[in-house]
């Protein structure tokens, strides 16, 4: 089964607008984390935000929020005011406990398309 | 300058060879990563290492191996690269800690024909 499902392969946005990309995940841990990472057609991969499975409140940074709902297991991305420099790939991805540690497990990715 | 560089940034190579992905940190960071990105599949673990003296699998290691030269340094082999390793290769270093937020490298593209 999937871990982390982002069933968006494809979003457009209008500049200026806001949009969700939606993300919803697998776990039985009780302590998990949850990111979003962007990575643009130059290919690296850059940190967005972060929100822990014990946080009460949504994580923020900037134009990014991270609307986290724990009983349906989603963690949707929300960027405000989208930027035409916003187009990009964006991952959703958990880290959970596992025996020895921690590893981290990625979606498969929702390419963002910001329209003029 | 970046604080996680690799090298190459693109290599091709033939079936066969062996070739070795470099990954260099300066962030001071003691866990280290490798994955690969392949179309609609997202990143997958290859190896971690939580320091110098630990080596271990992820979820697709086989036709792979890894050295940890140094804290700093985390190196990736195919010894006999195959066609189906072509892909875009992360190293990725994380503080230690539950959160965990891992600091991606600029990628290495490879194509094995």
């Amino acid at each position: 089964a999937q871990k982390i499902t982002q069933t968006q392969p494809g979003m457009f946005v209008q500049e200026k607008e806001a949009v969700t990309l939606d993300c919803t995940y697998d776990t039985s841990d009780p302590s998990y984390g949850l990111f979003w990472y962007k990575q643009p057609s130059s290919g690296e991969m850059i940190f967005l935000i972060y929100q822990g499975s014990y946080d009460q409140q949504n994580a923020t940074e900037g134009r990014y929020s991270l609307n986290f709902q724990k009983a349906r297991k989603s963690a949707n991305l929300v960027i405000s005011a989208s930027q035409l420099g916003d187009s990009a790939m964006y991952f959703c991805a958990m880290r959970e406990a596992y025996t020895g540690g921690f590893k981290t497990i990625f979606g498969a990715g929702t390419r963002l398309f910001v329209k003029a | 300058d970046a604080d996680v560089t690799q090298t190459p940034r693109n290599r091709i190579t033939k079936t066969g060879k062996r070739i070795m992905l470099e990954c260099s940190q300066t962030k001071g960071h003691d866990r280290m990563y490798w994955y690969r990105q392949d179309p609609g599949l997202g990143l997958r673990l290859i190896y971690y290492s939580f320091d110098v003296k630990d080596i271990n699998k992820g979820e697709i290691s086989d036709g792979y191996s890894v050295s940890r030269q140094a804290q700093a340094k985390f190196s990736l082999s195919l010894e006999s690269a195959i066609p189906n390793q072509t892909a875009l290769y992360f190293c990725a270093t994380s503080p230690p800690g539950p959160q965990e937020t891992q600091y991606f490298g600029p990628g290495t593209r490879l194509l094995v024909l």
